[in-house]
């Protein structure tokens, strides 16, 4: 049974850092990865998506790498600002259409 | 091009009432997806559907919900008889295809029972 786990689980850093977050999955069979922010009481904002052929996908301060043989993903999140704080979860697909969700990293970014 | 659309946004209903939760995705795609997304715990996964089929229920309890994706108009989720247990975030998702596409959410339906 595939599961998802996010670490850490809340993260708080000061205005301008450069961060890692942290995910990891029990069967490396999958399609892709996504990462997705989620702010409180909103819907997710998908961030990136790396296919399972796929090594890191890059969109502006964000980079996402994966590495399916040892089912890990991380998400550097570079020049942090408080505008990132949220939420960001981290969703396999395996084999079939649905996302298997971690339990999130509560991100805070200080001023 | 709007994107995953759901209504209502918040949703009230009294033990034994029911609720309908509509998904409208986004244009072009017809894979929809429901997660729901209960207080302190993570998004699970509940169905997928495409046009008039239901792909996969795994995740949906067997009794009270169900879910159609209906030729025309949108996507419906029903749960019949709400219980508090049901308060939750309902998220749905919209793909072109299945196989190796994004899933894009729309704003999900917030459902508190009373």
């Amino acid at each position: 049974k595939q599961e998802v786990t996010q670490i850490p689980a809340a993260l708080s850093v000061p205005e301008g850092e450069n961060l890692v977050l942290n995910c990891s999955f029990t069967d490396s069979a999958i399609y892709n990865l996504q990462w997705f922010r989620q702010d409180p009481g909103k819907g997710l904002t998908s961030l990136l998506l790396i296919q399972s052929s796929q090594r890191e996908q890059t969109s502006g301060r964000l980079n996402a790498s994966l590495d399916k043989s040892s089912g890990r993903s991380t998400l550097y999140i570079a020049a942090s600002q408080p505008g990132d704080s949220a939420t960001y979860l981290c969703a396999v697909r395996p084999q079939g259409g649905k996302l298997i969700f971690g339990q999130g990293t509560e991100l805070s970014v200080k001023p | 091009n709007a994107g995953v659309m759901q209504n209502p946004r918040h949703l009230v209903r009294r033990r034994g009432q029911e609720a309908r939760l509509r998904c409208s995705p986004m244009k072009g795609h017809s894979h929809v997806y429901w997660y729901r997304q209960l207080p302190e715990e993570g998004l699970k996964f509940m169905v997928y559907l495409q046009k008039e089929n239901i792909i996969d229920e795994s995740g949906m309890p067997k009794e009270r919900f169900s879910a159609e994706f209906p030729k025309e108009g949108p996507s419906i989720l029903r749960i019949q008889q709400v219980v508090r247990g049901d308060s939750a975030a309902y998220f749905c998702a919209s793909s072109p295809r299945n196989d190796y596409n994004e899933q894009f959410f729309g704003p999900g339906t917030r459902l508190t029972v009373l």
